[in-house]
């Protein structure tokens, strides 16, 4: 186990809604960085937190934000929900520093219908 | 942009056999490389990463290896054990301030008891 867990494990939501996604980061990690899987595929980089800013993005719209709290840990939300966006999300906090090993969560499965 | 691509996309061995999966990356500047292994309804689990200082890297039964100059990098398990089975993603770090990773597509190890 990595230490860094994720809420909630699964949830269906309806194509146009808004959903929210949680992470606490493993103790003493301040970098915590969101990841879309889709099924089949590997991970793709969402964007990343670190001291309660957004420090880096991937080719993601706008409709995805996050937050970033001062216990490190962190939110994903995604608006106007699309049939695409259905994937696994998950979450991977760092110690510090780029480059550094990322340690992932169990992650968060959305459907959208 | 910055591209991973990852071969074979399946593998079946017997028990005791070694497994070979091969990584190539685009960006010649990246300068970390990580192994994760997923199972089915996990999050990707670190079990082993390299530095582009060092061109080989061992852990008990898993090795990596790192070719610079061709951009390769490779994962090798020997005396493969049926909880071996998963799917085993490579990635890179390219050269900026996030911990972005950028991912191969994955590879389906089955071992065969």
């Amino acid at each position: 186990e990595t230490g860094v867990t994720q809420s909630p494990t699964h949830l269906i939501k309806t194509r146009g809604q808004q959903v929210t996604l949680r992470c606490s980061s493993q103790s003493g990690h301040n970098t915590v960085s969101w990841y879309q899987q889709a099924l089949g595929q590997g991970p793709q980089f969402i964007f990343q937190y670190y001291r309660e800013e957004e420090n880096g993005r991937g080719n993601f719209p706008p409709r995805f934000s996050g937050l970033q709290f001062p216990n490190y840990s962190s939110e994903l939300n995604v608006n106007a929900l699309e049939l695409d966006d259905s994937a696994l999300y998950l979450c991977a906090s760092t110690p510090g520093g780029h480059g550094s090993e990322q340690y992932f969560g169990p992650g968060t499965r959305l459907t959208v219908t | 942009g910055e591209n991973v691509e990852q071969h074979p996309s399946t593998l079946s061995v017997q028990e005791g056999d070694s497994a070979v999966i091969k990584c190539t990356y685009s960006d010649s500047a990246s300068n970390y490389f990580p192994w994760y292994k997923q199972e089915l309804g996990k999050g990707p689990q670190l079990i082993i990463d390299i530095r582009s200082n060092v061109g080989e890297k061992k852990d008990q039964r898993i090795a990596v290896t790192l070719n610079k100059t061709a951009k390769h990098f490779s994962l090798h398990i020997t005396e493969t054990q049926p909880e071996d089975s998963a799917v085993y993603f490579c990635a890179s770090h390219p050269p900026g301030a996030t911990n972005k990773l950028i991912f191969g597509t994955g590879t389906l190890l089955a071992v065969q008891p």
